[in-house]
């Protein structure tokens, strides 16, 4: 699986957009990008997840650069619920997830 | 649906002594995973289940790390003579390969204090 460089941490005032990036140079042609968050003491949750297209669900919105080498997750209008640790994960349908140490993302009131 | 429920959600055990810990995947999800995840870190992979078959358990920590998921529906993991470096917690996912959904669902997670 490919490397990934994300931020350690990113504050976000509330209401505003939250956009978490994510390198991935390494990435093969048959890796997804998959985010997923995990809230305090909870479990990770999938947030959404994309090949080469830039894509929006409910949660959010995930933006691919061309080249593919790097992505950006991006929460429309951040609450105080989003405040989570965010990991950016290249995956070409493995069994497995490897998760990095993510970026810790804090909305402000 | 009720999510991926894990019990017991908190074990607190002494040193030598052994634990298992139960998880209930979606009930149409096929695949279920175990992973750890020590205080700051990421989760790391440790095994997976398809149906009752486990593909993949090269990745637990030790001989005294094993998993059961025996009719293909929950799944057991049981660490034998734990150690304090076994403190951390330990996630379940489940996913299908059945319906195309990939994205792994995870519980709450079952923290195991070793003292």
């Amino acid at each position: 699986d490919a490397k990934t460089t994300q931020p350690t941490s990113m504050d976000c005032a509330e209401g505003r957009a939250a956009n978490l990036p994510c390198n991935h140079s390494t990435i093969s042609g048959n890796e997804y990008v998959y985010w997923y968050r995990q809230i305090h003491s909870q479990g990770p949750q999938y947030i959404i997840h994309g090949l080469k297209n830039n894509e929006t669900n409910e949660m959010a919105s995930l933006i691919i650069t061309e080249d593919r080498k790097s992505s950006t997750l991006i929460l429309p209008h951040a609450t105080l619920r989003d405040t989570a640790v965010y990991y950016c994960i290249p995956r070409a349908g493995s069994y497995q997830l490897t998760f990095g140490k993510g970026t810790k993302l804090s909305v402000i009131p | 649906d009720t999510g991926v429920s894990q019990d017991p959600r908190h074990k607190i055990t002494k040193r030598g002594q052994n634990v298992t810990f139960r998880c209930d995947p979606i009930s149409e999800h096929n695949r279920l995973y175990w992973y750890r995840q020590t205080l700051g870190q990421g989760p790391e992979f440790l095994t997976y289940f398809q149906n009752e078959a486990q593909l993949e358990k090269s990745r637990l920590l030790s001989d005294r790390f094993s998993a059961e998921r025996p009719k293909g529906s929950f799944s057991t993991l049981e660490i034998q003579r734990t150690e304090q470096g076994d403190s951390a917690m330990y996630l379940c996912a489940s996913s299908s390969s059945l319906t195309g959904l990939t994205e792994a669902f995870f519980g709450q997670g079952t923290r195991l204090t070793v003292v």
